[in-house]
C-alpha cells in the first residue's frame, strides 16, 4: 500500500540555520504532496503542496519540490525561527491512494534562540 | 470564524463508559474525515464520510461508530472505553474525494483511566 516516510527526530537547530527534513513516498499512480505543520497543542494545518512532478510548494520561507525519479519531498528553509518549533508531517493522496491523506510519523523541530 | 471545530477539547473518562465527540464545519466542504494520534504522534485515519455517506472505514474496532446527520457534521461516539482509546482525535474536512487539501479541527485529546 501506499507510505510515506520521513526523518525521525528531533530536530534541534539554532535560530536561522538552515532546516531540511526528508520525506519519500511510495505510492501507485501520481499522488499529490503535502507538508502539514502541527504547533503545540494545535491541529494541523497546511504549510505547501505539490501535486505533480517538478511542482514546487512554497510558503512561510519554506519549499517542497516533487521528485518523481527519486519519490521525494523534502522540506528545506534556509533560515528558521523559534516560532518554527512544531512537529512537521509529510503526507500524500489521490485516487489511487484511496482518498485519504496518508501521513508519515511527523517530525518533530526545536528551533532555540 | 473557526472552519473546523471540535467538542470537547478536553475528555477524561473511565473505562467502560460510551462517549461523544462532535464536529462541524462550516466551509461547505462535501467530505469529512476521522483521524487518531497517537503518543507518538503518529496519525492514521479512522472514517471518512462523502455527503453523509461512508467511503473509508479503516480496520477500527466497531466500538467506534461515526454519524454524519449531515454533510456539515461529523461526529464519533465510542462505546465501552478502553485504557488503549487514549489518543487525540482530530476531525478533518476536504471540498472532495482525492482531497486536494484537509482543513483540521483543533482535537480533542481523550484519556481513558
Amino acid at each position: 500500500g501506499d507510505s510515506v516516510t520521513q526523518m525521525e527526530g528531533p530536530v534541534t537547530l539554532s535560530e536561522e540555520a538552515f532546516l531540511t527534513i526528508n520525506c519519500t513516498y511510495t505510492a501507485t499512480g501520481y499522488p499529490s504532496l503535502f507538508w502539514y505543520v502541527q504547533y503545540p497543542g494545535e491541529g494541523l494545518q497546511l504549510l505547501l503542496k505539490a501535486t505533480k512532478a517538478d511542482d514546487k510548494g512554497s510558503n512561510k520561507g519554506f519549499e517542497a519540490t516533487y521528485r518523481k525519479e527519486t519519490t521525494s519531498f523534502h522540506l528545506e528553509k534556509g533560515s528558521v525561527q523559534v516560532s518554527d518549533s512544531a512537529v512537521y508531517f509529510c503526507a500524500l493522496s489521490g485516487k489511487a491512494a484511496g482518498n485519504k491523506l496518508t501521513f508519515g510519523g511527523g517530525t518533530r523541530v526545536l528551533v532555540k534562540p | 470564524d473557526t472552519a473546523v471545530s471540535q467538542t470537547p477539547k478536553y475528555l477524561v473518562t473511565q473505562m467502560g463508559n460510551d462517549k461523544s465527540i462532535k464536529c462541524e464545519q462550516n466551509l461547505g466542504h462535501d467530505t469529512m474525515y476521522w483521524y487518531k494520534q497517537d503518543s507518538k504522534k503518529f496519525l492514521k485515519i479512522m472514517f471518512s464520510y462523502n455527503n453523509k455517506e461512508l467511503i473509508i472505514n479503516e480496520t477500527v474496532p466497531n466500538r467506534f461508530s461515526p454519524k454524519s446527520p449531515d454533510k456539515a457534521h461529523l461526529n464519533l461516539h465510542i462505546n465501552s472505553l478502553e485504557l488503549g482509546d487514549s489518543a487525540v482525535y482530530f476531525c478533518a474536512s476536504s471540498q472532495q474525494q482525492g482531497v486536494t487539501e484537509a482543513f483540521f479541527g483543533q482535537g480533542t485529546r481523550l484519556t481513558v483511566v
